[in-house]
């Protein structure tokens, strides 16, 4: 158990309709990640939480793209006017924490959810 | 040219063979390193996490940095089909929080 739940774990829409999903960390990790995974390829980063602040987003994560973080716990991420481009595997990450691996920059590995996958047909 | 290279495969061993997976990198800023393991249709699992050059063993597994020659490699001993997955490798840096992967080996270890 990696301490990420996501849901849905399958969403089917059609192109146009908008989607959200959702992450939940066990418990409140101050960094959350959401990363896109195309099939034969490994995840690549979209955004990034501390605590309620998203603090980093990619050139990935288009203007029909929206993350929050309310009150730094659970997360969502919203895709408007899906396109079939946008069929892929939407992973969370939760941060690592010192105190439990031991090392002062843990908090930098990430612990990943099982997915959310995305069809858009 | 990708950041990260990795040999996508597929590479299929013989139960109990040694394996060994690869990943260059071109950002030398990258100080940590990690070793994903995907099954289908799953999220990576985490395997090992190392932070600058050396070696780290846990297990059957042994993850090895190079800075230097910016190359990094996972070692699975007594392979199992159970270890059959895709193979992530992942860096980072201290100024980037993201974590940067390759595109992941396909291992399928053959009873």
């Amino acid at each position: 158990d990696t301490g990420v739940s996501q849901n849905p774990r399958h969403k089917i829409t059609k192109r146009g309709q908008n989607v959200t999903f959702r992450c939940d960390p066990i418990s409140e990790h101050n960094r959350l990640y959401w990363y896109r995974q195309t099939l034969g390829q490994g995840p690549e980063f979209l955004t990034y939480f501390q605590n309620e602040a998203q603090l980093e987003k990619s050139r990935l994560l288009s203007d029909r793209f929206s993350a929050e973080r309310p009150k730094g716990s659970f997360s969502t991420l919203e895709i408007q006017r899906t396109e079939q481009g946008d069929s892929a595997m939407y992973l969370c990450a939760r941060s690592g924490t010192s105190g439990t691996e031991g090392y002062l920059w843990a908090k930098n590995i990430q612990y990943f959810g099982a997915g959310t996958r995305l069809s858009v047909l | 040219q990708k950041e990260v290279e990795q040999d996508p495969g597929p590479l299929s061993v013989p139960e109990g063979a040694i394996v060994s997976l690869n990943c260059t990198y071109s950002n030398s800023a990258f100080q940590y390193f990690m070793w994903y393991r995907q099954y289908s249709r799953k999220g990576p699992e985490l395997l090992m996490y190392t932070y600058s050059s050396g070696n780290k063993e846990d297990g059957r597994f042994t993850a090895q940095v190079d800075k230097s020659s910016k190359y990094i490699s996972l070692f699975i001993r007594d392979s199992q089909p159970s270890d059959s997955a895709t193979y992530l490798c992942a860096m980072g840096s201290g100024s980037a929080r993201q974590l940067t992967f390759g595109s992941g080996t396909q291992l399928t270890v053959l009873p």
